[in-house]
């Protein structure tokens, strides 16, 4: 039931882009995206909900296809901030669980 | 606001130890969980709370247990440690038990070394 992310790790030079995709095996209500740097807590980036309504992020953005079960997070004129591992949550029809991927872990270098 | 507390933040303990992991929120979070994380394999659900005295299992619950007399505090048991407990732990919460809708607020986590 765990979500599956790809690609497990990303390396970008500052500016460059980055595609992180989120897939599930079940019908998904909701997808949450976290960052997590070393040593910290997740922090919160953004959720997408059926129906299209998405709480976001300033500066990265995602989409949510229902038919597929998939998510995309997109992290566009990367920054070092942007550094840190990315963590879906996945949240199905008819359960109130949220479960979280495996993670990516990406890297920005100068 | 202090957000999501826990404590202590780093803790080695011997097999067979028992031990309380201490969360406390003060934003008035209805739902409360926590999680551990190992290396390659995320996030997983221990134990979570909709309430005040209402606790229910997450996917990995063996050999922990919790309790939920207050809104603000959800405390993490181990009762019998074994090393393959050693795990980072997060506590979260969030406004509402609906956790598929409500953004998850996460402590700084706990480091647990069971030898």
């Amino acid at each position: 039931q765990q979500p599956v992310q790809s690609p497990q790790a990303v390396i970008l030079r500052e500016g460059e882009d980055a595609v992180i995709n989120c897939s599930s095996s079940k019908a998904l209500y909701s997808v949450h995206w976290y960052r997590q740097k070393h040593g910290e807590a997740p922090v919160f980036l953004m959720i997408l909900l059926k129906g299209g309504e998405q709480k976001g992020h300033e500066k990265i953005s995602a989409s949510f296809n229902e038919k597929k079960q998939q998510s995309s997070l997109y992290l566009t004129a990367s920054q070092l901030s942007y550094s840190g591992t990315y963590f879906c949550g996945t949240g199905g029809v008819g359960t109130d669980k949220l479960i979280f991927g495996t993670g990516t872990r990406l890297q920005v270098f100068p | 606001n202090a957000g999501v507390t826990q404590t202590p933040k780093f803790q080695v303990l011997k097999t067979g130890q028992s031990m309380t992991l201490q969360c406390a929120q003060d934003m008035n979070h209805e739902y409360m969980s926590w999680y551990r994380q190992d290396p390659g394999m995320g996030l997983r659900l221990i134990h979570y709370s909709v309430g005040a005295g209402i606790t229910d299992q997450g996917e990995v619950p063996n050999g922990y247990n919790v309790s939920r007399s207050t809104t603000e505090d959800f405390p993490l048991r181990l009762l019998s440690a074994a090393p393959s407990q050693t795990s980072v732990y997060f506590c979260a919460s969030s406004y509402s038990g609906d956790r598929r809708q409500e953004t998850q607020y996460f402590g700084p986590g706990t480091r647990l070394l069971v030898l």
